[in-house]
């Protein structure tokens, strides 16, 4: 089945803690992208990357890493998390940037 | 700066009334506008992509329409499976960027 799948679904950290949200889609997919979706705001974007080993900043890329080592792979980092950082993340693929597929979503808290 | 405004925020129905969505953009260098629905707890599950004004595409009891303004998702004798999270998207190309700006979204209730 064609997907793209988020590890964890849910986590709860403190701050400063460093955490990796992963993602992995087995379409063969050259775009992901990573957005975070807040009440009142929308999704908003915080990086996306072409292909591998290009990256590159979306909206809100303040306090977020990424790599894309693997096609199929494009984890976030918080290397240092916040309490603003609480929200709920999504990744995205794409064939070539046209139509994007969400994954299911990883609810983040940071206490 | 680029804006996708949704309305009605929420909207209720009863099982067979037929209504519209809206989703108005100014959005510089427009390359296509998208709809997905979301289900609580779920990501966004892609709908319809619209490239060019009087385009229309349908789906089962969602039809969604393209303006140079604006974009009208209707639907027709809705059922209570019909209810989510209706979100709008443009998107643009930024150099390699496919990027989808958002709206807020109309939280659709469908009673039975």
């Amino acid at each position: 089945e064609a997907q793209v799948t988020q590890n964890p679904r849910y986590l709860i950290t403190v701050t400063g803690k460093k955490l990796t949200v992963t993602c992995s889609q087995n379409m063969n997919h050259e775009y992901m992208s990573w957005y975070r979706q807040d009440p009142g705001l929308g999704l908003r974007q915080i990086y996306y990357s072409m292909n591998v080993e290009v990256t590159d900043k979306g909206d809100v890329p303040e306090g977020y890493k990424v790599s894309r080592k693997e096609k199929r792979n494009f984890p976030l980092i918080l290397e240092s998390p916040s309490p603003n950082q609480t929200s709920l993340y999504f990744c995205a693929s794409s064939l070539s940037g046209d139509t994007q597929y969400f994954g299911p979503g990883t609810r983040l808290t940071v206490l | 700066e680029d804006q996708v405004t949704q309305s009605p925020e929420a909207l209720r129905l009863q099982e067979g009334e037929s209504s519209s969505l809206n989703c108005s953009y100014t959005v510089s260098g427009l390359r296509g506008l998208f709809w997905y629905r979301q289900d609580p707890g779920k990501g966004p599950e892609f709908l319809f992509t619209l490239y060019s004004a009087g385009e229309e595409k349908e789906k089962e009891r969602l039809k969604a329409t393209l303006t140079k303004k604006e974009s009208f998702l209707h639907i027709t004798a809705p059922k209570p499976e019909d209810s989510a999270t209706y979100l709008c998207a443009g998107q643009v190309r930024g150099g390699s960027n496919y990027k989808l700006t958002f709206g807020k979204g109309t939280l659709l209730t469908v009673n039975p």
